[in-house]
């Protein structure tokens, strides 16, 4: 099992700017989902894709978007970056998500 | 709607003694249910998942739940805590949304 794996593991950005995280999903597995987690919260879901196509999205504004590739790896993109978007930000995947899902480590947003 | 609650922000236990971490979950659906744990500056873990089989799930380093339907329960439990149980706890259901608890922030007491 090569794990899921996020990059980059810290990010600094400017107010209004746009970024990209990206995702490697765990080998085996179709579906990849995001988080956002704030300091001292639990993660809040963002959206899932399986097969490319995004199938749940929870209350995010739709500056933040997403795409999974073929080999399903995946990318968050948010734009217009506003000091609250500092954050952890959570990658998992899973084969079935009812049986669960592996997380990657996170990358830590700051929005300055 | 789906949505879960922690019952506690924060629990403290002596080395030793048994662990409960309370959990409660609404869902309109037949929902799995996950319990994680973050430690500090770690990713998630997954500890356990209850998926519709049988009702007391075993988990990693000892730690059980058990899906109480009637009571929309799903709470975590270990007989004795060790000081490396010392982290976050999320209590989580999934459908076609996931679904994070607040968290239970657990200490252990030497």
């Amino acid at each position: 099992e090569t794990g899921v794996t996020q990059s980059p593991t810290h990010l600094i950005k400017t107010r209004g700017q746009q970024v990209t995280l990206r995702c490697s999903s765990q080998s085996g597995h179709n579906t990849v989902s995001w988080y956002q987690q704030a300091l001292g919260q639990g993660p809040q879901f963002i959206f899932q894709y399986y097969r490319e196509e995004e199938n749940g999205r929870g209350n995010f504004p739709p500056r933040f978007s997403g795409l999974q590739f073929p080999n399903y790896s995946s990318e968050l993109n948010v734009n217009a970056l506003e000091l609250d978007d500092s954050a952890l930000y959570l990658c998992a995947s899973s084969l079935v998500g009812r049986f669960g899902y592996t997380f990657g480590s996170g990358t830590r947003l700051t929005v300055v | 709607a789906q949505s879960v609650t922690q019952l506690d922000s924060h629990v403290s236990v002596s080395e030793g003694t048994p662990v409960l971490l309370r959990c409660n979950y609404s869902s309109s659906y037949s929902p799995s249910l996950f319990w994680y744990v973050q430690h500090p500056n770690k990713g998630l873990q997954l500890l356990l998942k209850y998926t519709s089989a049988a009702t007391l799930v075993k988990g990693i380093n000892g730690f059980e739940a058990e899906f109480k339907k009637s009571e929309t329960s799903f709470h975590l439990t270990k007989p004795s805590a060790h000081m490396s149980d010392a982290a976050e706890y999320f209590c989580v259901v999934s459908y076609d949304k996931v679904i994070f608890g607040p968290g239970t922030s657990l200490s252990v007491i030497p």
